[in-house]
């Protein structure tokens, strides 16, 4: 059973430039959730896609988006980049969009830095 | 929004000490508690989901209690090894939110020998 994996890694931009973000779920898992964790802080929730369709949403300005694909896997795109929005970016993925106990599991990460 | 505090914020002790973290949050809502172990360069791990009050939950030397009444948890580690160093996350699920995970700060442990 393959895990969630992220690319890249690492990821450096400048201001007002536009990011992308991958991640490919667990196998079995139609739900993936975002989250940002920026210095000193928990992850924060961006949102979740659950069979190709956003399926809540946290407080993020609309600059952050994403998209699901029919094999599960998921984008996370961040446009007008800002220096705030330097954070390592988690995503999870979990067999369904509620119940379960929303049992999630996490990949390494993506440490984006804007400068 | 959903208030999760954690402490200590950060924890230094001598190998084989036993030590124990909070997190509190609002009670009302619950569903779930997630406890996530967080080692350096690696992805978040889940070590416990905790959903009854008066839940007690094990995993070899670690166990973790839940009071979904008065809004608190506690995550215990019993001999503490440098193996445990790592950040330690709580995070509710609130009923209706859609397995959204709200986490605390964080108590980031380290293990001294």
């Amino acid at each position: 059973e393959t895990g969630v994996t992220q690319s890249p890694t690492h990821l450096i931009k400048t201001r007002g430039q536009q990011v992308t973000l991958r991640c490919s779920s667990q196998s079995g898992h139609n739900t993936v959730s975002w989250y940002q964790q920026a210095l000193g802080q928990g992850p924060q929730f961006i949102f979740q896609y659950y069979r190709e369709e956003e399926n809540g949403r946290g407080n993020f300005p609309p600059r952050f988006s994403g998209l699901q694909f029919p094999n599960y896997s998921s984008e996370l795109n961040v446009n007008a980049l800002e220096l705030d929005d330097s954070a390592l970016y988690l995503c999870a993925s979990s067999p369904r969009p509620s119940g379960s106990q929303g049992e999630q599991f996490f990949g390494p990460g993506t440490r984006l830095t804007v400068l | 929004i959903l208030n999760v505090e954690q402490s200590p914020q950060s924890l230094h002790v001598q190998e084989g000490d036993s030590t124990n973290f909070t997190c509190s949050f609002p009670s009302s809502n619950f569903y779930a508690l997630h406890w996530y172990r967080w080692e350096t360069a690696k992805s978040p791990e889940a070590l416990f989901v905790m959903t009854l009050n008066g839940d007690e939950k094990k995993k070899g030397r670690i166990s973790a209690t839940l009071n979904t009444k008065e809004g608190y948890s506690y995550l215990y580690i019993k001999g503490s090894q440098p193996e445990d160093s790592a950040t330690y996350l709580c995070a509710p699920i609130l009923t209706g939110g859609g397995n959204k995970l709200t986490f605390g700060t964080g108590t980031q442990l380290k293990v001294e020998l």
